[in-house]
């Protein structure tokens, strides 16, 4: 079966240091892995995928995520944050497609400090 | 290009009672997915209608059913409602030949709040 875990529901920094969101999952095959953003009373924005093109994903809004399959990981990454980035940010996978069922993380809440 | 939307954005209903939400997929796309998101966790499917039908189905009571029209919109209904059915109801929808490469898009949920 399928799960995602994302460590620490809640995550602080201040505008431009480092972000970093930890996400680990657990498939029983190749996984579909994402993440996701949802700002509030809003629906959820895909930030980015992995493809088994590139362990090393780019996305939206100067994220990024690497694959580490030795580590069963997939944690996000912005080397500057801004206080845009404020939302609740969800690590997902499928072994089904990338249209297909998802499994996700609880979420975690990045917060930005001025 | 119209999104996914739903309605009702908000509602309230009270213990025992039913509620029906409904999704309109984005532009091409035939596959319509439920999330449920209860408040502080991550959405957890619900279950997915392809061709008018129920193809997958996530751990969720037989309260929760849904129905897939003609033209690929889609409700979710819920049935003798409990307080812990109160939560954000995400739809998202899939075009089902790209299943595999595609991506899901998200409407903006149907917050129900169950008194």
């Amino acid at each position: 079966a399928q799960s995602v875990t994302q460590l620490g529901s809640h995550v602080s920094v201040s505008e431009g240091a480092l972000v970093l969101l930890r996400c680990n999952y657990s498939s029983s095959v190749p996984p579909y892995l994402f993440w996701y953003v949802q700002y509030p009373n809003q629906g959820l924005q895909l930030l980015l995928k992995y493809t088994s093109a590139a362990t090393l994903v780019k996305g939206i809004n100067g994220f990024e995520a690497e694959f580490k399959k030795s580590e069963t990981s997939f944690h996000l990454t912005k080397p500057s944050a801004h206080m845009s980035d404020a939302a609740e940010y969800f690590c997902a996978v499928s072994e089904l497609g990338y249209g297909n069922k998802l499994v996700f993380g609880a979420g975690t809440i990045l917060r930005v400090k001025s | 290009d119209a999104g996914v939307t739903q309605s009702p954005t908000h509602l309230i209903k009270t213990r025992g009672q039913q509620v029906t939400l409904r999704c309109s997929p984005k532009s091409g796309h035939d596959t319509v997915s439920w999330y449920q998101q209860a408040l502080g966790q991550g959405p957890q499917f619900i279950f997915q209608y392809y061709e008018e039908e129920e193809r997958q189905r996530g751990n969720f009571p037989d309260r929760f059913s849904g129905h897939q029209f003609p033209n690929y919109s889609s409700e979710l209904n819920v049935n003798a409602l409990l307080l812990g059915d109160s939560a954000l109801y995400l739809c998202a929808s899939s075009y089902y030949g790209q299943i595999v490469t595609g991506e899901l898009f998200f409407g903006e949920g149907s917050r129900l709040t169950v008194l």
